[in-house]
């Protein structure tokens, strides 16, 4: 099947908007992350879950937060947009064998 | 603190052979990782190095020094479809991925 899927593709959001990006994983996985990724740095983590039910910050998790109800699902929701959010997002989710992470294929937001 | 550094851009020629450094400072070491990205794409994993010495993997293998900081990549046979951005991760301490900002490959015929 899928993977992980992400939704939306991409969105352009007005300031102080709310969104929420949506991330669903097929593999059972424990563990899931959500980065940004902005030009001329690394994957930046915002917040993760170790298992469902559990959340975690990262290291660039204000404005954000994140919820796990189960072990599929792990939304993301900005709360009230600003411009410094425009970035590329992708969720993951880790194989708690062999420590890979298998990624999505990204939700890239633009905030006006 | 915690850092990843690898060159920003490196070129390289059809058919060659390349090699990709990272240097890492970490909070703990539970294994480094070197994924692929291609542009406008997700990550895709090429390797993981927990232990010194190196890991070979097709056209693709991928060496690590502990005491050192310090993994290579090396990619042979280089083909056109090998350029993309190719990202170092350490495992740190509390298991979270600490990225490079990746090494962008340009192949040249």
């Amino acid at each position: 099947i899928a993977g992980i899927t992400q939704a939306p593709t991409s969105q352009i959001l007005a300031a102080g908007r709310r969104m929420t990006l949506r991330c669903t994983q097929d593999m059972r996985h424990n563990a899931m992350y959500w980065y940004r990724q902005d030009l001329g740095l690394g994957l930046r983590l915002i917040h993760y879950s170790n298992t469902a039910g559990t959340t975690g910050k990262g290291e660039v998790p204000d404005g954000y937060s994140v919820s796990r109800a189960n072990t599929d699902d792990f939304p993301l929701t900005l709360a009230s947009a600003v411009p410094s959010q425009t970035s590329v997002y992708f969720c993951a989710s880790g194989d708690s064998v062999s420590n890979e992470q298998f990624f999505g294929p990204g939700t890239r937001l633009t905030v006006l | 603190g915690q850092n990843i550094d690898q060159p920003t851009e490196m070129t390289a020629t059809e058919g060659a052979i390349v090699q990709i450094n990272c240097t890492y400072q970490t909070s703990g070491f539970n294994g480094l990782f070197w994924y692929q990205q291609h542009a406008g794409e997700a990550p895709t994993f090429l390797s993981y190095n927990v232990l010194d010495g190196l890991e070979e993997k097709g056209r693709f293998s991928s060496f690590l020094s502990r005491s050192k900081g310090y993994s290579y990549l090396l990619l042979k046979e280089l083909q056109m479809k090998d350029s993309a951005s190719y990202l170092c991760a350490v495992m740190d301490s509390n298991y979270q991925l600490i990225w490079g900002a990746g090494t962008k490959l340009i192949i040249k015929p």
